[in-house]
């Protein structure tokens, strides 16, 4: 059973820095596409990165220069470095798999239940 | 980067009849491979997002046949035939056919 778990979350200033992560089980972790996704409170879903299974990095443009998504195969864990933190990252952070498979299927297959960032002063 | 619009953003449905979201993308979604990576979310309150259709039109497992997805290009389109209590949420569209992945604003779906 695919398990996505993330841990992390907690209330800092504006300006803080911050490092969230994402246990993995129940998939060959290695060989997939993996996504952070936040919700700001009452808000939509917004993207805000992916890692590819070759380690290519891609940044939603409100995140880019203060957030660094990165993977650790051998701990079957995804991780988001967030510095520089603004109240506007108050969500609530999923992190989700891609279908992936034999034909590389993109779309977000899997999610975990997230973890609540909060900025404030 | 490619901005995703759905139409309603709510809709109110009287149970067994029809419902039917819009989302329209800025540049078309077909992917290099020759594939369009269009999905479709739903979440329910209090839960992640949970995927019901991928690739425009393909229904991931355990997603019951009463939702399908149709489309192509830069229009597509989420039906579900019957709706049921357990529709009730918030569907979103979301395009990954480039490496800046976007999601539509989100359409609350509610019984009437």
């Amino acid at each position: 059973e695919v398990q996505l778990l993330e841990s992390g979350g907690d209330l800092v200033q504006p300006g803080e820095s911050l490092r969230l992560s994402c246990a993995a089980s129940g998939f060959t972790f290695s060989n997939y596409v993996m996504n952070w996704v936040r919700q700001a409170p009452g808000k939509g879903l917004e993207w805000v990165s992916t890692i590819s299974s070759a380690f290519h990095t891609y940044y939603a443009d409100s995140v880019k220069g203060r957030f660094t998504i990165s993977r650790d195969n051998s701990q079957n864990t995804l991780y988001l470095q967030m510095n520089s933190l603004r109240a506007e990252d108050t969500a609530l952070y999923f992190c989700a798999k891609d279908i992936g498979g034999p034909a590389g299927e993109l779309a977000p297959d899997y999610w975990g239940q997230g973890t609540l960032v909060t900025v404030s002063s | 980067d490619i901005v995703m619009t759905q139409t309603p953003l709510s809709s109110a449905v009287t149970l067994g009849q029809p419902a039917s979201i819009s989302c329209r993308s800025s540049q078309s979604l077909v992917h290099s491979d020759g594939n369009t990576y269009l999905s479709w979310f739903q979440q329910r309150p209090g839960q992640p997002p949970r995927l019901l259709i991928y690739k425009i039109s393909n229904r991931f497992s355990g997603v019951p046949d009463r939702f399908s997805g149709s489309g192509a290009g830069t229009e597509f389109t989420l039906t579900i035939n019957r709706v049921e209590a357990e529709d009730v949420g918030v569907y979103y569209c979301m395009q990954t056919a480039r490496t800046f992945r976007s999601f539509g604003q989100g359409t609350k779906l509610e019984i009437k």
